[in-house]
């Protein structure tokens, strides 16, 4: 079967960094989303990697490693409105959107 | 900015009812999809389609039905609703099958069926 791992909740505090991971199962690779939901709001697009390594975009950066099945989330300094669920997708071999089931991020003052 | 828009948040229906949820993205994307997002699960994939009068079934397409008349309307139909069908039903849209090309959401819909 396809699987996609995410921790179900991580807490850290207002100006640190975190990294939220997310292993994945899956017949086939075609690429990995993030996306940030907000409660009550759409998620929204964060990145995509389909090539091994880190992509950075200001605060947030984005890892992936193929032949481990392994991506992370990086976060850095932490603002308490990145309070936020964080979905990781994955694209098989069909190109349908394999979803975890989301990392809920409570920032702490 | 893309802006998909679901035409309910909140909606109350009784069991056996024919419940239609509307979705419009304003974008000329051509791909549509409807989720539903449940605790502790990952988003599933109820229908898509990747073009007008067009539908594929996802995951779990048992209970559902969808039309897509116009391009930039696609419609969920749950035939005759039940309890288990209690969620939040999210919509998205894309631009093309480029697989690099993300999704974007409506705010959803939180459905409830008493």
């Amino acid at each position: 079967g396809q699987n996609i791992d995410q921790p179900t909740e991580m807490t850290a505090t207002e100006g640190a960094i975190v990294q939220i991971n997310c292993t994945y199962q899956t017949s086939g690779f075609n690429g990995l989303f993030w996306y940030q939901q907000h409660a009550g709001e759409a998620p929204t697009f964060l990145s995509y990697n389909v090539l091994d390594g880190l992509e950075e975009k200001g605060r947030f950066s984005s890892f992936l490693s193929r032949s481990k099945g392994y991506s992370y989330l990086l976060l850095k300094e932490l603002q308490m409105k990145d309070s936020a669920s964080y979905l990781c997708a994955v694209i098989d071999s069909n190109y349908q959107l394999i979803w975890g089931a989301g990392t809920k991020l409570i920032i702490k003052p | 900015d893309v802006k998909v828009t679901q035409s309910s948040r909140y909606l109350v229906k009784r069991t056996g009812e024919k419940v239609f949820l509307e979705c419009v993205q304003d974008m000329d994307h051509e791909n549509m999809f409807w989720y539903r997002q449940d605790p502790g699960l990952g988003l599933r994939l109820i229908y898509f389609s990747y073009d007008v009068k067009m539908k594929e079934k996802g995951d779990i397409p048992e209970g559902y039905s969808v039309s897509r008349e116009k391009k930039e309307r696609f419609s969920l139909i749950l035939e005759s609703a039940s309890t288990n069908q209690t969620s939040m039903y999210l919509c998205a849209s894309s631009f093309s099958r480029e697989v690099s090309q993300p999704q974007h959401f409506g705010d959803g819909t939180r459905l409830s069926i008493l």
